[in-house]
C-alpha cells in the first residue's frame, strides 16, 4: 500500500526549533516530489514547502524562507522538515504529500494523516 | 503569486441534490486545477486533476470543469458521505496555493 506516514509534532515555544519526518512507503520513494502543507486549526489549507527527487530543488513559500529547511534520505525513504525560530502562525496540523505522475508541477495524490505543531509558552 | 477563490464558504444541500463549487484564480492558470475532499480530523482526498479528470476510484458523481481563470466542481447527487470540506488548488506552479474551501453542509 502507499502510505506517507508524519512523525515528531509537539508543543515547542515560541523561537524554538523541531524536525518533522515522514516516512513513505509502498513507492518508489526517490522518484518523486514531495511537500509539506500545514492546516492552522479552523483554517484551510497552506503549501510550504517542496522537493525535488534527488533533493537538489526545493521552494518554500515566504513566511518560511529562512527558518525552515526541507531535506530527504532516499536510503530511508524519509521526508523531512526542520523548524527553527518558531511563531505562533506556525502552529498547524502539518501534512506531507506526494505529487501525482513523478512531477515537477502536479497535484498531490498521496497524503500523510497529519502531525500536529503547537507554538505556544 | 496566484491567487484562488471559491465560491460559497458555506453550501446548504440535502442528500439527491446536485450542487455546484466554483474556483476562480487571479490569472490564467490554464487547466491546471485540482479538488480535493477533507473531512474533519482527517487528510485531504484527491479527487480530479487538470480540471476535469477524475482520479482512480473517485465516484462518477463527482466532476469538474473549466479552464483559464474560472472552475467548477460539481457533485451530480449528493451521498451521505459527500458532506465535507472542498478546496481547490492551482499546481504546476514554484508556489502552489490553495482556494480558502467550501463546506458542504446537510440542510
Amino acid at each position: 500500500e502507499v502510505q506517507l506516514e508524519e512523525s515528531g509534532g509537539g508543543v515547542v515555544q515560541p523561537g524554538g526549533s523541531l524536525r518533522l519526518s515522514c516516512a513513505a512507503s509502498g513507492f518508489t520513494f526517490r522518484s518523486y516530489w514531495i511537500h509539506w502543507v500545514r492546516q492552522a486549526p479552523g483554517k484551510g489549507l497552506a503549501w510550504v514547502s517542496r522537493i525535488n527527487g534527488d533533493g537538489s530543488s526545493t521552494n518554500y513559500v515566504d513566511s518560511v524562507k529562512g527558518r525552515f529547511t526541507i531535506s530527504r534520505d532516499n536510503a530511508k525513504e524519509t521526508l523531512y522538515l526542520h523548524m527553527s525560530s518558531l511563531r505562533a502562525e506556525d502552529t498547524a496540523v502539518y501534512y506531507c504529500a506526494r505529487e501525482r505522475d513523478y512531477g515537477p508541477g502536479e497535484a498531490f495524490d498521496i497524503w500523510g494523516q497529519g502531525t500536529m505543531v503547537t507554538v505556544s509558552s | 503569486d496566484i491567487q484562488m477563490t471559491q465560491s460559497p464558504s458555506t453550501l446548504s444541500a440535502s442528500v439527491g441534490d446536485r450542487v455546484t463549487i466554483t474556483c476562480r484564480a487571479s490569472q490564467s492558470i490554464s487547466r491546471w486545477l485540482a479538488w480535493y475532499q477533507q473531512k474533519p480530523g482527517k487528510a485531504p482526498k484527491f479527487l480530479i486533476y487538470k480540471a476535469s479528470y477524475l482520479e482512480s476510484g473517485v465516484p462518477s458523481r463527482f466532476s469538474g470543469s473549466g479552464f483559464g481563470t474560472d472552475f467548477t466542481l460539481t457533485i451530480s447527487s449528493l451521498q451521505p458521505d459527500d458532506f465535507a470540506t472542498y478546496y481547490c488548488q492551482h499546481y504546476n506552479s514554484y508556489s502552489p496555493a490553495f482556494g480558502q474551501g467550501t463546506k458542504l453542509e446537510i440542510k
